[in-house]
């Protein structure tokens, strides 16, 4: 199964910035998708990235504050513009894995802290 | 929209007793896929299995096994003779298929299982 690398792990941040999370797969891809995870929450999908279209964005969620970009079939980075205290969150990326019975496969994710 | 409901928040049990995991799902979609995934205190995602929506078979594998209702639009997972190592956020989650392939996860909000010794 594909091997994605995540970065960075963790990142304390003030509010009004921005921060740019990478993520890299061993293998091409061609959907990546982005997730968020709240304190003590569940999953929510924020946005699919196919390479060479536009991300395709989760109610609730806007390109001007999360805006992806997908370079070729192993890279995207996520962007949380703006950040707020209420987006400290986990953030995932992930790919679903190639053969007969694939799940997908997650980043270890980004703990993003926002004060 | 699709939505996956875990009405369990928390079960605590004592190991070696065996505890099941309940799913129901909603979709509008006729082909969909069910998942599971295992979140451990260390908070990385492990995936335990995928199931396709038409495929009724139940599965085994080791002491987990997953019995899949369409009629019920159940998807519950048991665990026999629990143990602390089991101990972990358990997730359901559902995805349809676009033309495109596989869709993202609509994760339920998950049930804290805490094994006690």
């Amino acid at each position: 199964s594909a091997v994605i690398s995540q970065k960075p792990s963790r990142d304390i941040c003030q509010r009004g910035t921005s921060l740019t999370i990478q993520c890299q797969v061993d293998s091409q891809v061609t959907m990546m998708f982005w997730y968020r995870q709240q304190p003590g929450q569940s999953l929510t999908l924020i946005a699919t990235a196919n390479q060479g279209s536009e991300a395709t964005y989760e109610s609730g969620f806007v390109i001007d504050k999360f805006p992806i970009s997908r370079p070729n079939l192993t890279f995207s980075t996520l962007t949380v513009s703006n950040m707020s205290p209420e987006d400290s969150s986990i953030y995932l990326c992930s790919v679903p894995q190639t053969g007969s019975n694939y799940g997908y496969t997650f980043g270890s994710g980004t703990r993003l802290t926002v004060v | 929209a699709q939505k996956v409901t875990q009405a369990q928040t928390e079960i605590s049990v004592v190991e070696k007793e065996d505890v099941t995991l309940d799913c129901v799902y909603e979709t509008r979609d006729t082909t969909y896929y069910l998942f599971w995934y295992k979140q451990p205190p260390s908070g990385e995602l492990v995936f335990l299995i995928r199931r396709n929506s038409f495929d009724e078979q139940n599965e085994i594998s080791g002491r987990y096994s997953w019995n899949f209702q369409k009629s019920t639009s159940s998807f519950n997972f048991t665990i026999t003779a629990s143990q602390v190592v089991d101990s972990a956020v358990y997730f359901c989650a559902l995805s349809g298929v676009s033309g495109g392939g596989a869709d993202g996860l609509t994760f339920g909000k998950g049930t804290h299982l805490i094994i006690q010794p």
